[in-house]
């Protein structure tokens, strides 16, 4: 089982640049989620999205964009890269239900200069 | 707000047990879940507490008691494999249906 499926695993991108992170799943799940970890700050919620064509903010949006066009993708934009985004990218979807666990994928490495 | 606190860092010895704690104030409480993260790696799944009382599942147990705010993993029979970051993450009553707050994580390093 594939699960979630993040492309590209490692990225460097110079500053202005812009690029587009893919998430995929196979699980048939509702909800999908973007975050980012950096180091001491544990992982934070950028973007997230509780069905095909709806999208909303989460604690860190600042910089980027989404969407969720069909109900297995969700895309993460940066439209302007900024060394402060560097960083560890995750996503991860979960199924409906209070009890449902988030199922996360193997990151995105992105390096900005 | 919300506020979830874990040691940072914890070491231990293979074969025996450790505790690893949670602490959170949130706006609201819908559960609790455990995750672990080898380095480099993805986030998966351990365990999740809703009711107060304990949680068991093979060598991983989990505590939640909702009243203190408190959370505690439990690990038995500790292997070196299971030398990584533990998560703590809360879904709090007012972020959403399926939102998680996490914490910033406890590495737990096992040795011989």
């Amino acid at each position: 089982n594939a699960g979630v499926t993040q492309t590209p695993k490692f990225r460097v991108l110079k500053t202005g640049q812009s690029m587009t992170l893919l998430c995929a799943q196979d699980m048939n799940h509702e909800y999908m989620y973007w975050y980012r970890q950096d180091p001491g700050m544990g992982l934070r919620l950028i973007h997230y999205s509780v069905g095909e064509g709806t999208t909303a903010k989460g604690e860190v949006p600042d910089g980027y964009n989404v969407s969720r066009l069909k109900k297995q993708n969700f895309l993460l934009g940066l439209e302007s890269a900024a060394p402060s985004q560097t960083s560890v990218y995750f996503c991860a979807s979960s199924g409906a239900g209070g009890s449902q666990p988030q199922h996360f994928g193997d990151g995105t490495r992105l390096s900005i200069l | 707000g919300q506020n979830i606190d874990q040691p940072t860092e914890m070491t231990a010895t293979e074969g025996a047990i450790v505790q690893i704690n949670c602490t959170y104030q949130t706006s609201g409480f819908n559960g609790l879940f455990w995750y672990q993260q080898h380095a480099g790696e993805a986030p998966t799944f351990l365990s999740y507490n809703v009711l107060d009382g304990l949680e068991e599942k093979g060598r991983f147990s989990s505590f939640l008691s909702r009243s203190k705010g408190y959370s505690y993993l439990l690990l038995k029979e500790l292997q070196m494999k299971d030398s990584a970051s533990y998560l703590c993450a809360v879904r709090g009553g007012n972020t959403g249906f399926q939102k998680l707050v996490f914490g910033t994580g406890t590495r737990l390093l096992v040795s011989p």
